[in-house]
């Protein structure tokens, strides 16, 4: 059963600071893998998505990388900001016997991210 | 703008009362959504695969008489939490698959609602 981590729970930071973010897999056998964002209260936002098949993906003061062979995956914010708080949610795409995805995804815990002006 | 709604974003029922979430795809056909759970300062696990005219697939442990999903049209899917009590008090969220629209129609794209806010009293 693939399990997906995500290290650490929690990291408060002042403003303009660069973080990463760590998200481990158990089953290197993954779609695709995808890093989204969710503020209290509210629903989720996609921040990026890495197909298997790449190696990472960048998106304004965001990039991510994946390492399917180690299970590995991060995401590195430059220049963090205040508006930058809010959990951040890695999720692997669980790969069908076709060898594709039916969509089904398996979240990790989240990193609670706390920005201080 | 958003290309899966989902209604009510925030609900307050009595306890033994149903409550039902819809799941809807705006611009596209779905024939398969997911329903998914987070309790709070946890994270999402997946409830179950809603297919389009046949029964949802529920993962292990989760009650299908508890959590009825129905996907009656290729834009629609529902989840009643029948007779709801408050440790079912939770954040429910759906998400759409979009099938692939060019040769060789591969791939999809999954688009994720806007999350539902459950409270039984």
């Amino acid at each position: 059963k693939q399990e997906v981590t995500q290290i650490p729970a929690a990291l408060s930071v002042p403003e303009g600071e660069n973080l990463v973010l760590n998200c481990s897999f158990t089953d290197s056998a993954i779609y695709n893998l995808q890093w989204f964002r969710q503020d209290p209260g509210k629903g989720l936002t996609s921040l990026l998505l890495i197909q298997s098949s790449q190696r990472e993906q960048t998106s304004g003061r965001l990039n991510a990388s994946l390492d399917k062979s180690s299970g590995r995956s991060t995401l590195y914010i430059a220049a963090s900001q205040p508006g930058d708080s809010a959990t951040y949610l890695c999720a692997v795409f669980l790969i069908n016997a076709g060898g594709t995805s039916y969509g089904k995804l398996t979240f990790g815990q989240g990193t609670i991210l706390t920005v201080h002006p | 703008g958003a290309v899966v709604s989902q209604h009510p974003s925030w609900v307050i029922c009595k306890s033994g009362t149903s409550v039902k979430i819809e799941c809807r795809s705006l611009d596209f056909q779905a024939t398969t959504m997911f329903w998914y759970r987070q309790f709070p300062k946890q994270s999402l696990m997946l409830m179950a695969t809603s297919n389009e005219g046949s029964k949802a697939t529920y993962e292990q442990g989760v009650e299908k008489d508890k959590f009825l999903i129905n996907h009656a049209s290729l834009t629609l899917s529902t989840l009643t939490v029948t007779s709801a009590h408050p440790e079912d008090s939770s954040f429910y969220i759906c998400s759409a698959r979009r099938p692939g629209q060019r040769p060789p129609y591969s791939g999809n794209t999954i688009y994720f609602g806007e999350g539902s806010w459950l409270t039984v009293v």
